[in-house]
């Protein structure tokens, strides 16, 4: 089964320009999730979605940041205008399928995007 | 969610068993413990969870003291591709929100 897919895997930019991320969540899944990792803070939850609809967006750090979800499979991440300080990788990820009777999701992630921000 | 504290690094010898702690002592009646690890250059991926009783899969055992207030994560025999850092979390289990929040880990070495 494909997992959650992550587009690109790197990017590098200038400065001001504007960013787009790509995520294509587990088909199935009703949940995603926007994380950002870098060496200073770690991994941060930016933003979540369910069944397409923002849940909690508190992690996002201004508003240069955007996430939308127009379908059930298929979700973006956009900084405009970026700056250097938006250098990290980015990571998505996607929950859904109960475990057992309990419904305990765990999160299966992508493997990020690499932004460089010049 | 309950705070989280793991020790940030750790070595094992490959073969042998990888006993990696957690402290969770403000954890709640309704939370769940969970393990994830993060492989170089990947995103993370779950491992087990557990809410008070030990629980085993095909990848690790999780063993959870019976005040809740700790757990152990056991590789039973560790090889070099399970080098990766190890994240600890704890949150309420049965809701659909799936937030987590991943702490610092520990980064577990496995030596040949």
């Amino acid at each position: 089964d494909a997992g959650v897919i992550q587009s690109p895997r790197h990017e590098v930019t200038e400065m001001g320009q504007e960013v787009t991320l790509r995520c294509k969540p587990i088909s199935g899944h009703d949940y995603l999730f926007w994380y950002r990792q870098t060496m200073m803070r770690g991994l941060e939850l930016l933003i979540y979605f369910n069944n397409n609809v923002p849940i909690d967006d508190s992690g996002m750090p201004e508003d240069r940041f955007s996430a939308k979800m127009p379908n059930a499979s298929f979700s973006t991440l956009k900084i405009q205008p970026s700056e250097p300080r938006d250098s990290a990788v980015y990571f998505c990820a996607s929950s859904g399928i109960p475990l057992d009777r309990e419904f305990h999701q765990p999160q299966h992630f992508g493997d990020g995007t690499r932004l460089s921000i010049l | 969610d309950a705070k989280t504290t793991q020790p940030p690094s750790m070595d094992c010898a490959e073969g042998r068993a990888a006993n990696l702690p957690c402290n969770h002592s403000t954890i709640s009646g309704n939370e769940y413990v969970y393990w994830y690890r993060q492989i170089h250059s990947q995103g993370p991926q779950y491992i087990i969870h557990g809410l008070k009783n030990n629980e085993t899969n095909e990848m690790a055992s999780l063993i959870i003291t019976e005040d809740r207030k700790s757990s152990t994560l056991i590789l039973p025999h560790a090889t070099l591709r399970d080098t990766a850092v190890y994240y600890c979390i704890v949150r309420v289990g049965n809701t659909n929100a799936g937030k987590s929040t991943f702490g610092d880990g520990t980064t577990l070495t496995v030596k040949p």
